[in-house]
Order: C-alpha cells, then sequence, then structure tokens
C-alpha cells in the first residue's frame, strides 16, 4: 500500500510562507489525487486541497487564494505552499490519498502529519 | 459550504456497551458521508466511505447507516482499543468539510 511522509519546517514566521513536502512510496504519484488537511492543537479537521497527477487542483475558500498545491511526479511528491502565514495557521499538516468511486471521495491513508507552528 | 454537526461532542461509555453517534448536514448530501477515527497524535483512519460501506480491514462491529442529511455510525460492542475521536466528513460539495468530533472516553 501506498505510504506517504510528510517533511518541512516545524517553524514558520508570522506573514512568512509555509512549504511543505508529502513523499510518496510504495506506489505511483500518477492516477491519483492528493489532498491535504490540517488540524488545530486541540481542534478538528480542515480540508486545504487537493490534486490530481495531472495538476488539475481545487482549494477551500477559506484560505483565500494563499494555498498552492502542486505534483512533481519525476520525484513522488506532492508539495503544499501556503503564503502570508499568521497563528491561526498553526496546524498539524497531513497529506492524503483522496480515493473516489462515482462521485463520492475519501481519504486513505493518510501521512502521519508534521506539526508546522507560526510563531516569531 | 456544507456544515457537518455531529452529536453528542463526547461520550462516556464502558467495554461492551452499543454506541451510536450522528452527523447531521445542513443540506442533503446523498450517501456522499465518510467516518473516520483518530487516535491522539495519530493521523485519522477511514472505517467507513459512502456512508454504509466498511472500509478494508475495519471490524464489524462498525456500522454506518443515512441518506440526505442524517447519518449515524454505531459500533456494536466497545472494545479497548475504539476509545478515540470520531469526525464524519461530506464529499457532496466542495470545500470537504468534516464533523467537528465526538471523543468517545472510557466510563
Amino acid at each position: 500500500q501506498v505510504q506517504l511522509q510528510e517533511s518541512g519546517p516545524g517553524l514558520v514566521k508570522p506573514s512568512e510562507t509555509l512549504s511543505l513536502t508529502c513523499s510518496v512510496s510504495g506506489g505511483s504519484i500518477s492516477n491519483y489525487y492528493w489532498t491535504w488537511i490540517r488540524q488545530p492543537p486541540g481542534k478538528g479537521l480542515e480540508w486545504i486541497g487537493n490534486i490530481y497527477y495531472s495538476g488539475n487542483t481545487n482549494y477551500n475558500p477559506s484560505l483565500k487564494g494563499r494555498v498552492t498545491i502542486s505534483v512533481d511526479t519525476s520525484k513522488n511528491q506532492v508539495s503544499l505552499k501556503l503564503t502570508s502565514v499568521t497563528a491561526a495557521d498553526t496546524a498539524v499538516y497531513y497529506c492524503a490519498t483522496a480515493t473516489w468511486l462515482a462521485r463520492n471521495n475519501w481519504f486513505d491513508p493518510w501521512g502521519q502529519g508534521t506539526l508546522v507552528t507560526v510563531s516569531s | 459550504d456544507i456544515q457537518m454537526t455531529q452529536s453528542p461532542s463526547s461520550l462516556s461509555a464502558s467495554v461492551g456497551d452499543r454506541v451510536t453517534i450522528t452527523c447531521r448536514a445542513s443540506q442533503t448530501i446523498d450517501t456522499y458521508l465518510n467516518w473516520y477515527q483518530q487516535k491522539p497524535g495519530k493521523a485519522p483512519n477511514l472505517l467507513i466511505y459512502t456512508a454504509s460501506s466498511l472500509h478494508t480491514g475495519v471490524p464489524s462491529r462498525f456500522s454506518g447507516t443515512g441518506s440526505g442529511t442524517d447519518f449515524t455510525l454505531t459500533i456494536s460492542s466497545l472494545q479497548p482499543e475504539d476509545f478515540a475521536t470520531y469526525y464524519c466528513q461530506q464529499s457532496f460539495s466542495t470545500p470537504r468539510t468534516f464533523g467537528q468530533g465526538t471523543r468517545l472516553e472510557i466510563k
């Protein structure tokens, strides 16, 4: 089964850009949808957006154009960039595979998650 | 956005109990509803997709029902490893949204 591993800086300064990478092993990045989800400490889950390996994306409007998700098929990686971060962006960030059946889609498997703290 | 509301927010129960968690959508979502289990410090794990289909490897004591706006997750006989937080998630429309979670604790 596909395994996912998030990586990136654990601390980002306010107003800067958060950059994370999700490395995919055990399978190809092609022919799948990939999703980023975040969870502020002690709170619930927020869908950030997804990308098809071909590059088609969907983002959560709540992030107001600050987010970019991309894929690098040569490296089998999915990337997340979130600009102009504030303390409200402090969260555990997860990448996950989005599986589709008819119109439904669900998230499985997930990476272990990586905590990003926004602080000066 | 479709708002997902779970009840209760927390629940205390004993091993062997039958437990039901409810998820209500702010508009109809057909059966585009999934359930996840999350243990402290871990990523969520898929339990049920499309409202009632059990994910591979998930014990049969877990079941899901519902369509439209009202859904339930039932655990027929609680086991010690089931104490966790449970989330519902809709995939009827973008953005995908989750319920606020139901924390299941040991009584």
